[in-house]
């Protein structure tokens, strides 16, 4: 079975720039999350998706960052401008229903830097 | 706010010894508990949970141990091994936005020397 997919793995820009990641969850998970990790730190929230309605999003920058999940299906996640501080890794993940007592999968993540 | 956190943040042991991670949270109304693994360049990877009505659960080479009245959590990795250098998560979930919240502390990168 498929695990998370996410694209692009790796993405450098220039600050004030846009910038867009991609999700595909593990076939027939409702939930869908959106986490950024700094360096050494542990994954944040950003957003989470059952199915496609965005049930927490309250740690989503609004004004910089948007995400959607269309179809219930995959998701993406939006940066548009970019900031120096928005370098991180952006994790997606999924799992079968909400996560209290339901094994999360991440994705490998997509690295990027902003410069 | 209330969060999760870690005693120490890295730890090196000698291949074949057993590891024990510790971490310790403070939200006291938290009964689902989990570690994660993560691999350099790999997102975190589920080991094993507990939930509060349980002090202690083993898997394969792991155990946790939970003690509520200090609030504290532990992972012990029993013959440990090269492939067990990672840096290991802990994290607790809340209840938030309509839902539960997973909240992960910083982390304890394990060393496993040969």
């Amino acid at each position: 079975e498929a695990g998370v997919v996410q694209s692009p793995r790796y993405k450098i820009i220039e600050k004030k720039q846009p910038v867009a990641f991609w999700c595909n969850p593990i076939s027939g998970h409702n939930t869908l999350y959106w986490y950024r990790q700094n360096l050494g730190q542990g994954p944040e929230l950003l957003i989470r998706y059952e199915n496609e309605e965005a049930v927490d999003d309250s740690q989503l920058p609004k004004d910089r960052f948007s995400a959607e999940r269309l179809k219930g299906v995959d998701s993406t996640l939006k940066i548009q401008p970019a900031e120096l501080g928005d370098s991180a890794v952006y994790l997606c993940a999924s799992s079968f229903g909400e996560s209290s007592g339901n094994t999360i999968y991440f994705g490998e993540g997509s690295w990027l830097t902003v410069v | 706010g209330e969060s999760v956190g870690l005693h120490l943040p890295t730890l090196s042991v000698q291949e074949g010894d057993n590891s024990i991670i510790n971490c310790a949270y403070s939200n006291s109304a938290s009964d689902y508990f989990i570690w994660y693994k993560q691999e350099s360049g790999k997102g975190p990877q589920f080991i094993i949970d507990i939930r509060s009505n349980m002090d202690k659960r083993q898997g394969q080479r792991v155990t946790v141990l939970l003690n509520k009245t200090v609030k504290h959590l532990s992972l012990q990795i029993a013959a440990t091994q090269p492939g067990d250098s990672a840096v290991y998560f802990c994290a607790e979930d809340q209840r938030g936005g309509g839902g539960f919240k997973t909240i992960f502390g910083a982390g304890t990168r394990l060393f496993v020397k040969a």
